[in-house]
């Protein structure tokens, strides 16, 4: 299986502040990689796809970049509506893995 | 709008089997376009892929789980389901149907099951 790792695990923000979020698959992914947004009892709710493409209807204040291992997810301007916990997940390969999670709070 | 719209029991005893379905409205199961998975979350933890269907009946399961689970289709009624046999209390989760194999824009709310007697 290919496992996928997030830092940081939790962080906080204040309001306006740009959020980095970074995830490192353990082998070579290509492109294939989403992001998702989960809030509290709520089901995922994709963001980005490919690494790097938008979701239809989703803020442009939400990015993402990347290819092989290494990829970044980028909240520009962080607004409260954002607190959420994000997920990256590879679709490389079977089974298909989510990384453990990166909790986004405001300070 | 595709919607999906879990059910089955929220409590299942350990040892017994687990079973669940995933209504599909607004799209249709028997597209040739998609796949249906279920993927489930602890509570207070991450996101687990369990396994796809295709409308053909094909399937791809998590090796982890590949031993207890069966995600079969049913498109007269437009439905997929999922059973997960021999469950113990690390089975207790959210679990979740999605459109989708690689990338899933549509998910049901999820639905609680805790495995417990």
């Amino acid at each position: 299986d290919i496992q996928m790792t997030q830092s940081p695990s939790s962080l906080s923000a204040s309001a306006g502040d740009r959020v980095t979020i970074t995830c490192q698959a353990s082998q070579d992914i290509n492109k294939y990689l989403n992001w998702y947004q989960q809030k509290p009892g709520k089901a995922p709710k994709l963001l980005i796809y490919d690494a790097s493409n938008l979701e239809t209807g989703v803020p442009s204040r939400f990015s993402g970049s990347g290819s092989g291992t290494d990829f970044t997810f980028t909240i520009s301007s962080l607004q409260p509506e954002d607190i959420a916990t994000y997920y990256c997940q590879q679709y490389d390969n079977f089974p298909r893995t989510f990384g453990p999670g990166t909790k986004v709070d405001i300070k | 709008q595709v919607q999906l719209q879990e059910s089955g029991p929220g409590l299942v005893k350990p040892s017994e089997t687990l079973s669940l379905t995933c209504t599909v409205s607004g799209g249709s199961v028997s597209s040739g376009s998609y796949y249906w998975s279920w993927i489930r979350q602890p509570p207070g933890k991450g996101l687990e892929w369990i396994g796809y269907v295709y409308y053909s009946g094909s399937t791809n399961y998590n090796p982890s789980l590949k031993s207890r689970v069966t995600i079969s289709v049913d498109t007269s009624k437009n439905q997929f389901s999922l059973k997960l046999s021999s469950v113990t209390a690390a089975d207790t989760a959210v679990y979740y149907c999605a459109r989708g194999r690689s990338t899933s824009r549509y998910w049901g709310q999820g639905t609680l099951v805790t495995v417990s007697s």
